[in-house]
């Protein structure tokens, strides 16, 4: 069964860089159905999705976010990861990898998520 | 300030029917097929309705989801304990060129 995990600093210092990564097992990232993307939730808010990409590299992303975020792939690793700079106090959430559905836009299979507190 | 907008809240009673509503625009509702997911407490969101009506595998059939226009809603019927949770709609924005999310429904149950 299709699983992802995602991994990375759970404190990050205002004005730096955010890094994750979602390893994806059980399965082929390489696949022409899904794109795999990030989302996330500040504490007691709603979902942001932040961006998506798919396994041959395309990738699409939040426009308030575009000018500072990056999702790459890397199909060899069966992984894919996120890196958002310049972060602020704001964007401490709990960062959930998804597969998304390309047919329907659907985020069908979610990973547990990560916590990320931006803090000095 | 969500693009799709939900209420805060619902609640019902054991074995009762509630729907949560789900309102948005030409951009996003109008134009594409909505999906409903679900929150439990300290878990991440499951996919629970997709294509407005559809159930992915081992949902149950209590859970049914409709769209007419620039609306959407989420029917859960024979309301159970396990039920309460965090509820979001969904669908894709064409003028963000990516999915949107409502704000959120706190369902409880009395």
């Amino acid at each position: 069964q299709l699983q992802l995990l995602e991994s990375g600093p759970g404190l990050v210092k205002p004005s730096e860089t955010l890094s994750l990564t979602c390893t994806v097992s059980g399965g082929s990232i390489s696949s022409d159905s899904y794109y795999w993307g990030w989302i996330r939730q500040p504490p007691g808010k709603g979902l942001e999705w932040i961006g998506s990409i798919y396994y041959s590299g395309i990738s699409h992303y939040h426009p308030s976010l575009k000018t500072r975020v990056s999702i790459s792939v890397d199909t060899s690793k069966n992984q894919f990861s996120l890196k958002l700079n310049s972060v602020t106090a704001a964007e401490t959430a709990v960062y959930y990898c998804a597969r998304r559905l390309l047919t329907v836009a659907a985020f069908d299979l979610w990973g547990q998520g990560t916590v990320v507190t931006v803090s000095s | 300030q969500s693009v799709l907008t939900q209420p805060p809240s619902a609640s019902g009673t054991p074995g009762q029917r509630v729907t949560i509503s789900c309102s948005g625009g030409t951009s996003n509702i109008g134009r594409n097929t909505v999906n409903w997911y679900q929150q439990l407490p300290g878990t991440a969101p499951k996919l629970l309705i997709y294509s407005n009506s559809q159930r992915p595998s081992g949902v149950p059939d209590r859970f049914s989801g409709s769209k007419s226009g620039t609306s959407a809603s989420l029917a859960i019927s024979g309301l159970q304990s396990e039920d309460e949770a965090d509820y979001y709609c969904a669908t894709w924005d064409e003028s963000l060129n990516g999915p949107v999310f409502g704000g959120g429904t706190k369902l409880t149950v009395l």
